[in-house]
């Protein structure tokens, strides 16, 4: 089965905490690619990064970072001092060289961030 | 550069009736898909063309529901007759092309009520 996973349904913090959002995937294939998209309270999907399945290291940008082990097919999503502007559902994808390689996503995690 | 456009935003109809939702893609994009989004199902992909042809309508939910792509810059999704269970944002999307490590843009959704 070819899956993704975010267990967290709803997290709030107070603003400049820290928050990680986790997800995990399922998949037997070697060649895959991970996505994160933010979705504001405006609706819009805005994309936030791609990773492929060949490359592990993690990315920093700014105060968003991501974490991409394969080990424990996992690529969490962490906010270093979050912001309001913060609040959002996120969602991690997957596109899989099978299937069609279509974009499978997970159900989301709504993220409040108080003030 | 304009992205994916979608028409109307906004859709309340009643049951029975033919509602039909439309999509422009970015310019060059070869893929176009289309998702639906509830609360209960998340984001579910309906179908998936590459260079106007479908290649995936497996989440296409019945009869009811049609998808076409008449040229490169155009895409409808048809639901005729209507339930309110079709009550759903509706979201497209396009890629450069139907590569896995392509990201897909989205439009800002058709919000549709069934009544």
């Amino acid at each position: 089965a070819q899956k993704v996973t975010q267990a967290q349904t709803e997290i709030s913090v107070v603003e400049k905490e820290d928050v990680t959002l986790d997800c995990v995937y399922e998949t037997r294939d070697t060649t895959y690619y991970l996505f994160w998209y933010k979705q504001p309270p405006s609706g819009e999907l805005v994309f936030l990064i791609r990773r492929n399945s060949f490359d592990e290291q993690n990315e920093i940008s700014g105060r968003y970072s991501w974490n991409f082990q394969k080990s424990t097919s996992s690529f969490n999503f962490t906010i270093t001092a979050s912001q309001v502007v913060d609040s959002a559902v996120y969602f991690c994808a997957a596109r899989f060289l099978q299937g069609a390689q279509k974009l499978v996503f997970g159900q989301g995690t709504r993220l409040t961030i108080n003030p | 550069d304009a992205g994916v456009i979608q028409s109307p935003r906004h859709e309340v109809t009643e049951m029975g009736q033919e509602v039909t939702l439309r999509c422009k893609p970015i310019s060059g994009h070869n893929s176009l898909f289309w998702y639906r989004q509830t609360m209960m199902r998340g984001l579910e992909l309906l179908i998936y063309f590459n260079n106007n042809v479908p290649i995936d309508d497996s989440g296409m939910p019945e009869d009811r529901f049609s998808a076409k792509m008449p040229n490169a810059s155009f895409s409808t999704l048809k639901i005729q007759p209507s339930e309110p269970r079709d009550s759903a944002v509706y979201f497209c999307a396009s890629s450069p092309g139907g590569r896995v490590v392509e990201k897909l843009f989205f439009g800002s959704g058709t919000q549709l009520s069934v009544l």
